[in-house]
């Protein structure tokens, strides 16, 4: 199993431009969420999943879309990039097992927005 | 809603000290409680967890206990070793949220030789 893979791994986009963060996963997980990583702050969650065509928002979702057509997919996108979106972003899928729910994360997409 | 709070770092130790990362809850459910590490440059990945009270996780030499009477879930290892060095998350989920997760701030861990 490949688990939790994301690209690209690294991005620099200039204001104002509109891209695409690609995770997938092939554990046939059915919760996948996006999460974003600021120095001193964690990890705060920006959109979830808990199946295909389920997603709902997280903590800090302004400035972000996601869709999940597949179980496999769940790309992140940012609408019009701002400096505050330069972050590290990992992509997380899990199951539950009895009432335990653990996360497996993908090696995360460091992007800068000039 | 839920909440972790864990000691602020960075935390910098000799090879083969102790080490304790301590880790306090809030949470209105019943959660389960999770560490784990992130290495420089990669993505965060389970070192342990709990799933009730008195419960005792342990991997690599690191444990930690779940106390519901202190809501605490501190993270403990004997004797570190360089290779130890790295952030460490605690964090708690439980059945309601999942793929939610709620996460700590992290603490830095440096080991010296």
């Amino acid at each position: 199993n490949a688990g939790v893979t994301q690209t690209p791994k690294f991005q620099v986009l200039k204001t104002g431009q509109s891209m695409t963060l690609q995770c997938a996963q092939d554990m046939n997980h059915e919760y996948m969420s996006w999460y974003r990583q600021d120095p001193g702050m964690g990890l705060r969650l920006i959109h979830y999943s808990v199946g295909a065509g389920i997603t709902d928002q997280g903590e800090v979702p302004n400035g972000y879309n996601v869709s999940r057509s597949t179980t496999e997919d769940f790309p992140l996108r940012l609408l019009s990039a701002a400096p505050s979106q330069t972050s590290v972003y990992f992509c997380a899928s899990s199951y539950l097992q009895g009432s335990t729910d653990t996360q497996y994360f993908g090696p995360g997409t460091r992007l800068t927005v000039l | 809603g839920d909440s972790v709070t864990q000691m602020e770092g960075p935390v910098t130790l000799s090879e083969e000290a102790f080490l304790t990362i301590n880790c306090t809850y809030t949470a209105t459910g019943y959660p389960s409680l999770f560490w784990y590490v992130q290495y420089p440059g990669e993505g965060l990945q389970l070192l342990l967890k709990a799933t009730k009270a008195d419960d005792k996780g342990s991997n690599k030499g690191f444990e930690a206990t779940y106390r519901k009477e202190t809501t605490s879930f501190h993270l403990e290892k004997g004797s570190v070793q360089v290779s130890d060095s790295a952030v460490y998350f605690c964090a708690l989920s439980d059945r309601t949220n999942a793929g939610k997760s709620t996460f700590g701030d992290g603490t830095t861990l440096t080991v010296k030789p």
